[in-house]
C-alpha cells in the first residue's frame, strides 16, 4: 500500500532563517506531489505541484520554492522566512493521470518568531 | 478566477441528527468532487468523492450529490456520531486533469452535541 511521509512535524523559526520540508510517497511510482498551505481556520491553498522529477509548477507568487529531486521526494523551501509564512503545510500526492484521489499527509506546523 | 464557497462555516447538531454542508463552484470544467474531514492537527482524509457523470454517491452514512446546472454539491452526513465532529472540507478539479489540482473551500467546522 502507499504512504506519504511528511517532517519535521513542527518548527519554530525565526525570522530570515532557511526552511526545508520534506514529503516522501512510498508505493508508487511517478505521482504527482503536492505542497498546500492552510492558515489557521482557513481553507488550503495550492502551492506547487508537480508531475514528474524536476518539474515544478507554481499556483501563487510568494517566498518559498519547491524541488523534486527524486521521483518520490518533494521538498519545500525558503531561504529567509517571513512572520507571513507561518502555518500547515500539507504535502500530498496522487497516481498521474485525469481523475484520480489526491492523499495527504500529516502536515508539518511552521511558526515563523 | 476558480473559486469554491462552502456554507456553513459552523454546524452543530445533536446526535443521530443528520447535517448537510453545502458547496458551490464557480468553473464550469470542473469535474471531480472530493471531500475531506480533518481532526485537529492533522492532515484531511478523503471520506467520499463524485464525479460529474454521477449525480449521487452514497458511502453508509455518507452521501454526496451534484447538480451540474447549479454547480452546487452536497455533503449529507445521516445519523451523526461524536466522532462525526471535526472540519469537512468540500473541493473541486481545475485546470487539466492530468495535473490533478484542486480548490478548496473554507470549511464547515461540525461539532456533533452527545
Amino acid at each position: 500500500s502507499q504512504t506519504i511521509h511528511q517532517w519535521p512535524a513542527t518548527l519554530v523559526q525565526p525570522v530570515g532563517s532557511p526552511l526545508s520540508l520534506e514529503c516522501t510517497v512510498e508505493g508508487t511510482s511517478n505521482p504527482n506531489l503536492y505542497w498546500y498551505r492552510q492558515a489557521a481556520g482557513r481553507g488550503l491553498q495550492l502551492l506547487f505541484y508537480s508531475v514528474g522529477i524536476g518539474q515544478i509548477s507554481s499556483e501563487v507568487p510568494q517566498n518559498l520554492s519547491a524541488s523534486r529531486p527524486q521521483d518520490r521526494q518533494f521538498i519545500l523551501s525558503s531561504k529567509k522566512l517571513l512572520l507571513s509564512d507561518s502555518g500547515f503545510y500539507l504535502c500530498a500526492w496522487r497516481e498521474g493521470g485525469p481523475g484520480n484521489t489526491i492523499y495527504f499527509g500529516e502536515g508539518s506546523w511552521l511558526t515563523v518568531v | 478566477g476558480e473559486n469554491v464557497e462552502q456554507h456553513p462555516s459552523t454546524l452543530s447538531v445533536q446526535e443521530g441528527d443528520s447535517a448537510v454542508i453545502k458547496c458551490t463552484y464557480s468553473d464550469s470544467a470542473s469535474n471531480y468532487f472530493p471531500w475531506y474531514k480533518q481532526e485537529l492537527g492533522k492532515g484531511p482524509q478523503l471520506i467520499i468523492d463524485i464525479r460529474s457523470n454521477v449525480g449521487e454517491k452514497k458511502d453508509q452514512r455518507i452521501a454526496v450529490t451534484l447538480n451540474k446546472t447549479a454547480k452546487h454539491f452536497s455533503l449529507h452526513i445521516t445519523e451523526t456520531q461524536p466522532e462525526d465532529s471535526a472540519v469537512y472540507f468540500c473541493a473541486a478539479s481545475y485546470g487539466s486533469s492530468n495535473t490533478g489540482k484542486l480548490i478548496f473551500g473554507q470549511g464547515t467546522t461540525l461539532q456533533v452535541k452527545p
